[in-house]
C-alpha cells in the first residue's frame, strides 16, 4: 500500500463547478501538508502550504487538512478552464530537520474544467 | 524571476549512451532533489543532496548517480541509458527550513 493514495481521476467539470480532491495517507508523522499545480509540459508549482490540521483559503481556493482521519482536501471555486490541471498532494514529517524536507507524493489527478 | 533551470527541455539518447542532465538554482537553496515522474506511477525520487557534494539516495538510484559540485547545481547521471529510463525527470530545490519545493520545468528523456 501507498503512504499516500491519490485518485487519479481523471475528473471533468464544468465551468463554474466546486472541485473537491482528495488524499488520504498512512503515515502519522506527516504534519506538512502541500497541493501543487502541474500544467501539461510544465513543472509542479506550489498551489497550498498547511501545517497540522485545519483550513486554509487563498481566494479560490481552500487546503483542508483532517489529521485524525488522516486525509487532506483542496476545493476549487468558481472553477474556470485555466484551472485545468494535474493536481498533486504532497506531505512531509519534518520541515527540514533531518528528513531534509522530502516529500511524498500522490499520484495526481487530472482536471478538466470545461467552459 | 525563476529559480530552477533544467538545461534541456527534450532529449533523445541512444542505449548504453551516458547522459547529463542539469538542473541550476539561483535561490540559495541548500537542498536539492532529482524525481522522475511516470504516468500511473506519479513521482518518485532518484537522489537528493542536502549541501554540496553531500548526496543522498531516493527511492529509485539504480541506474543514476549524482554531482553537487557547486551550491546552486545539481546534475544526474545516466551512467548506461537503457529503455526504462524514458521518462520526464523534474529537478527541485528548497531551503533547510522547508515550506516546499520549486521545480523546474522538466527534461522529457527519451531512450531509444
Amino acid at each position: 500500500q501507498k503512504e499516500v493514495e491519490q485518485d487519479p481521476g481523471p475528473l471533468s467539470v464544468p465551468e463554474g463547478a466546486i472541485v473537491s480532491l482528495n488524499c488520504t495517507y498512512s503515515n502519522s508523522a506527516f504534519q506538512y501538508f502541500m497541493w501543487y499545480r502541474q500544467y501539461s509540459r510544465k513543472g509542479p508549482e506550489l498551489l497550498m502550504y498547511t501545517y497540522s490540521s485545519g483550513n486554509k483559503e487563498d481566494g479560490r481556493f481552500t487546503a483542508q487538512v483532517d489529521k485524525s482521519s488522516k486525509y487532506i482536501s483542496l476545493f476549487i471555486r468558481d472553477s474556470q478552464p485555466s484551472d485545468s490541471a494535474t493536481y498533486l498532494c504532497a506531505m512531509t514529517p519534518n520541515a527540514g530537520g533531518t528528513s531534509y524536507g522530502k516529500l511524498t507524493f500522490g499520484q495526481g489527478t487530472i482536471l478538466t474544467v470545461h467552459p | 524571476d525563476v529559480k530552477v533551470t533544467q538545461s534541456s527541455r527534450y532529449l533523445v539518447k541512444r542505449t548504453g549512451e551516458k547522459v547529463f542532465l542539469e538542473c541550476v538554482q539561483d535561490m540559495d537553496h541548500e537542498n536539492m532533489f532529482w524525481y522522475r515522474q511516470d504516468p500511473g506511477l506519479g513521482l518518485r525520487l532518484i537522489y537528493f543532496s542536502y549541501d554540496v557534494k553531500m548526496k543522498e539516495k531516493g527511492d529509485i538510484p539504480e541506474g543514476y548517480s549524482v554531482s553537487r559540485e557547486k551550491k546552486e547545481r545539481f546534475s544526474l547521471i545516466l551512467e548506461s541509458a537503457s529503455t526504462n529510463q524514458t521518462s520526464m525527470y523534474l529537478c527541485a530545490s528548497s531551503l533547510s527550513t522547508g515550506k516546499g519545493y520549486t521545480f523546474g520545468s522538466g527534461t522529457r528523456l527519451t531512450v531509444v
